[in-house]
């Protein structure tokens, strides 16, 4: 898989926005970027994808550089319930197969 | 109703013991994957079933035995539970397993062997 690499851990503070920034140089033109996110205890949740575009959902908003290479993942308004392990994963080969890294731990603080 | 389902959520064995862990989806994917996830809190994928098709098989132990009655199933059985097996199984779907879907997560099951 295209290796990803993030910070180990972040802080943010609630209602503000948590930017959480990923590199995936070695990115080929037909792969993915997907965020998950892990609540501790929980089954990993499916944040948003994207391929060249930037994405908005309910959740979250992806933004993906021009040249593919790094996005971020900006929750606009954080809250203590968005603390969690987020995961910054590019499937390989076409294929939906998500090979989970140490992630980004996020935490949310009043 | 649950996506994903998983059973049980629990489960305390002893090393040599077989046992079985069952997972269920209502949303019509046609893939299935087992994850497992170690005491380091590393997700490792182990199986996907495609259409009750093997399609990945992550060099994990014989002893791991999936099997998908039907698509909307896939059931995870372990023989000769050793003590490495303690972890945390995770079932997941998705629509299929081309790129470009989500998928979906059971909450579960907590897997300790004595």
């Amino acid at each position: 898989d295209a290796k990803t690499t993030q910070p180990p851990s972040m802080d943010c503070a609630e209602g503000r926005a948590a930017n959480l920034p990923c590199n995936h140089s070695t990115i080929s033109g037909n792969e993915y970027v997907y965020w998950y996110r892990q609540i501790h205890s929980q089954g990993p949740q499916y944040i948003i994808h994207g391929l060249k575009n930037n994405e908005t959902n309910e959740m979250a908003s992806l933004i993906i550089t021009e040249d593919r290479k790094s996005s971020t993942l900006i929750l606009p308004h954080a809250t203590l319930r968005d603390t969690a392990v987020y995961y910054c994963i590019v499937p390989s080969g076409g294929y939906n197969k998500l090979i989970f890294g140490a992630g980004t731990r996020l935490a949310v603080h009043p | 109703d649950t996506a994903v389902s998983q059973t049980p959520k629990y489960l305390v064995t002893q090393m040599g013991n077989d046992k079985s862990i069952k997972c269920e989806q209502n949303l019509g994917h046609d893939t299935m994957y087992w994850y497992k996830q170690d005491s380091k809190k590393f997700l490792k994928i182990m199986f996907s079933y495609n259409n009750k098709e093997l399609i990945i098989n992550e060099t994990v132990p014989n002893r791991f035995s999936p099997k998908s009655p039907d698509k909307a199933h896939l059931n995870l059985h372990i023989n000769s539970l050793e003590l490495g097996d303690s972890a945390v199984y995770f079932c997941a779907s998705s629509p299929h397993f081309g790129a470009g879907t989500e998928a979906f997560f059971g909450q579960g099951t907590r897997l300790t062997v004595v």
